[in-house]
């Protein structure tokens, strides 16, 4: 079936560093892409998203890099602070209209940051 | 201010009771998802709906039921038979049937005793 995953469960950085989070998709009919972050006990928050007509995106600390060929996203963040301790999440979108994942978006397990200072 | 509320932000429940879980938006999005997060898990799609009247099972549907009949609605129903029911139950909505980012309410969190 369909499935986003991610290749680290975690990962830790000190403050100042870049950071680059992995996910793997299984869907090659998906079009679209978010990356979201999860503070304890919230609702997730947008990052950055990312159409499959493109491969890389630019946000403010944030770069996104799509890689169709083998199904592939990250999220790199520029100069890593505490705040952006949380969990990652990639998303992708279900395709075109009339395929059965039209609409549809589906999450991968997530990725724990940890910044120290 | 526009957004998502969600309601109870808590739920205690007795096995064998149905509860109902409310997500209301006033961002005018016409598409509206539900979600369950379990401890150190990501999101799964429980249902989503595109359009009023209409809507469609996720990955995760049974022991789950919904309704929309108003667009600002998206009520989800835990019922009885779905066994394991104790998570964070999210609700999003967004503007496009099939694009753009999702808002997330704050999410209810449910407790089954």
């Amino acid at each position: 079936g369909e499935s986003v995953g991610l290749h680290l469960p975690t990962l830790s950085v000190q403050e100042g560093d870049n950071s680059i989070i992995n996910c793997a998709y299984s869907n090659s009919a998906s079009d679209y892409f978010i990356w979201y972050k999860q503070e304890s006990g919230k609702g997730p928050q947008f990052i950055i998203d990312i159409r499959s007509n493109m491969d890389k995106r630019q946000g403010q600390r944030v770069t996104v890099l799509l890689n169709k060929t083998v199904k592939h996203l990250s999220l790199q963040i520029a100069a890593t602070q505490p705040g952006d301790s949380a969990v990652y999440f990639c998303a992708e979108n279900g395709g075109n209209a009339g395929g059965t994942s039209y609409g549809k978006l589906t999450f991968g397990q997530g990725t724990i940051l940890t910044v120290h200072p | 201010d526009g957004g998502i509320t969600q309601s109870p932000k808590y739920l205690f429940r007795k096995e064998g009771q149905n509860v109902t879980l409310s997500c209301e938006q006033n961002l005018n999005h016409d598409a509206m998802y539900w979600y369950r997060q379990d401890p150190g898990q990501g999101l799964r799609l429980i249902y989503y709906s595109q359009i009023v009247n209409d809507f469609q099972k996720g990955d995760i549907a049974e022991g789950y039921s919904v309704s929309r009949e108003k667009k600002e609605s998206f009520p989800l129903t835990v019922t009885s038979a779905q066994k394991n029911p104790t998570a964070f139950y999210l609700c999003a909505s967004r503007t496009g049937w099939n694009t753009g980012e999702l808002f997330f309410g704050e999410g209810s969190r449910l407790t089954v005793l």
